[in-house]
């Protein structure tokens, strides 16, 4: 199995700019996390989806940031409009029921917001 | 927020050296997770206990929990290099369904 595949692997982008990061979990895995690490913050739950259904969003910053899974196989989490405070390795991790297993994270998104 | 906090926060031991990672959290919990971090990389899931454990062998790899305490720990026997990460304990806490919360992180240094 190739494991969580996230995209792009780094994005740099300026102020105001729409960002767009991009997951695809393992396949047959029916939970998708999105997490933010930061140097400040450490590693912090955006959002989550069970059966491509998002269950909890509370830790989504703002109503600038916004996430959507529309198959099993793909998940998006976009930022609009970007800030520079955004900047962080943005991680997609995926599980097969729930937590038992532990959660299989990809490499990441570096993105920096100018 | 945070749910659990390592200590140290740092630690730099030669190869051959066991490792110990501490983790305390707040709240009741269902599970434990522990996971690495390679530089640059994303977090590898290393071991779970669940709240009715005490202790678990993985390989080297030797977890307590004592719920009373509201704290964990992580042995690494006979260190090597290549366990040179950071390592975060991992919390799903009671009535938060799904919903994990890691800890600030330790970060490991193993030398020759």
């Amino acid at each position: 199995d190739a494991g969580v595949i996230q995209s792009p692997r780094h994005e740099v982008t300026e102020m105001g700019q729409e960002v767009t990061l991009r997951c695809k979990p393992i396949s047959g895995h029916d939970y998708l996390f999105w997490y933010r690490q930061t140097m400040m913050r450490g590693l912090e739950l955006l959002i989550y989806f069970n059966n491509n259904v998002p269950i909890d969003d509370s830790g989504m910053p703002e109503d600038r940031f916004s996430a959507k899974m529309p198959n099993a196989s793909f998940s998006t989490l976009k930022i609009q409009p970007s800030e520079p405070r955004d900047s962080a390795v943005y991680f997609c991790a995926s599980s097969l029921a729930g937590l038992a297993g532990g959660l299989y994270f990809g490499p990441g998104t570096r993105l920096l917001v100018l | 927020s945070q749910q659990g906090e390592e200590d140290p926060q740092a630690l730099s031991i030669q190869e051959g050296e066991n490792a110990t990672m501490n983790c305390s959290y707040k709240t009741s919990i269902n599970n434990l997770q522990w996971y690495r971090q390679n530089s640059g990389r994303g977090l590898v899931h290393l071991i779970l206990i669940r709240s009715n454990e005490r202790e678990k062998h993985s390989g080297r790899l030797r977890v307590t929990l004592d719920t009373s305490k509201k704290s964990s720990s992580l042995l690494i026997t006979a260190s090597r290099a290549a366990d040179t990460a950071s390592y975060f304990c991992a919390t799903d806490g009671a009535g938060t369904a799904s919903k994990l919360t890691f800890g600030t992180g330790t970060r490991l240094q193993v030398t020759l």
